[in-house]
């Protein structure tokens, strides 16, 4: 079946300091990419939607100059969370969908961010 | 706003019974519908979908249940086992094709022997 790799699974960085977070479709050209945010205990929180090739849709509240998305090829996206704070502590999840929906949404395996 | 709810946030079930985890969604443009398994620290586990079209759909274990007039779907899980202990999400679109996902608040579901 789509695998979505996901990396780093877990980072701690210092505040100030911008973090990169990789989403690749293994097996799947991934035309659009999904990235969710999830507090502990909380739900999954779209903050932004990323079509290859296209500038990403961010969701109301997220700030698209905090949270740089890429998306430039079909196996490769990336978010970059720029100048983070404690409050950016959180545990952060990629989905991926093909142009035909063949694989449905493809999540990646998370990554928890810890911002001290 | 909260479009997608599970009012449970918790549910016990002894082994070999049915679970039945329950979702109500308030945006009737939804017609797509998803269950997901969550372990902590890791990515959803997709479980089973179904489109507005149907009130039914069956996998195995897993059965979902759409009223679309009360904007409620519930998950079927018979017989429960130990290794369904988890949290369930419920998720909705507006489409099913690359269309964002809307999530619940999630029911941590136990199972005991």
């Amino acid at each position: 079946g789509a695998v979505v790799s996901q990396h780093p699974s877990w980072v701690i960085c210092k505040s100030g300091t911008s973090v990169k977070i990789e989403c690749r479709s293994l097996d799947f050209q991934a035309t659009t990419m999904f990235w969710y945010r999830q507090f502990p205990k909380q739900s999954l929180m779209l903050m932004a939607t990323s079509n290859e090739g296209s500038k990403a849709t961010y969701e109301q509240g997220v700030e698209k100059d905090k949270f740089l998305i890429n998306h430039a090829s079909l196996t490769l996206s990336t978010l970059t969370v720029t100048s983070a704070h404690p409050e950016d502590s959180s545990f952060y999840i990629c989905s991926a969908t093909d142009r035909s929906f063949n694989y449905g949404y493809t999540f990646g395996s998370g990554t928890r961010l810890t911002v001290v | 706003d909260q479009q997608v709810k599970q009012n449970s946030p918790s549910l016990s079930v002894q082994e070999g019974r049915i679970s039945i985890l329950n979702c109500d969604y308030t945006n009737s443009m939804f017609d797509y519908f998803l269950w997901y398994k969550k372990y902590p620290a890791e990515g959803p586990t997709f479980l089973i979908s179904i489109s507005s079209i149907k009130d039914k759909n069956e996998d195995g274990r897993f059965t979902v249940f759409l009223n679309k007039s009360a904007k409620h779907l519930s998950l079927h899980i018979v017989p429960s086992q130990p290794g369904d202990s988890a949290v369930y999400f419920c998720a909705a679109s507006k489409t099913g094709t690359a269309s964002k996902l809307t999530f619940g608040t999630g029911t941590r579901l136990q199972v005991t022997l």
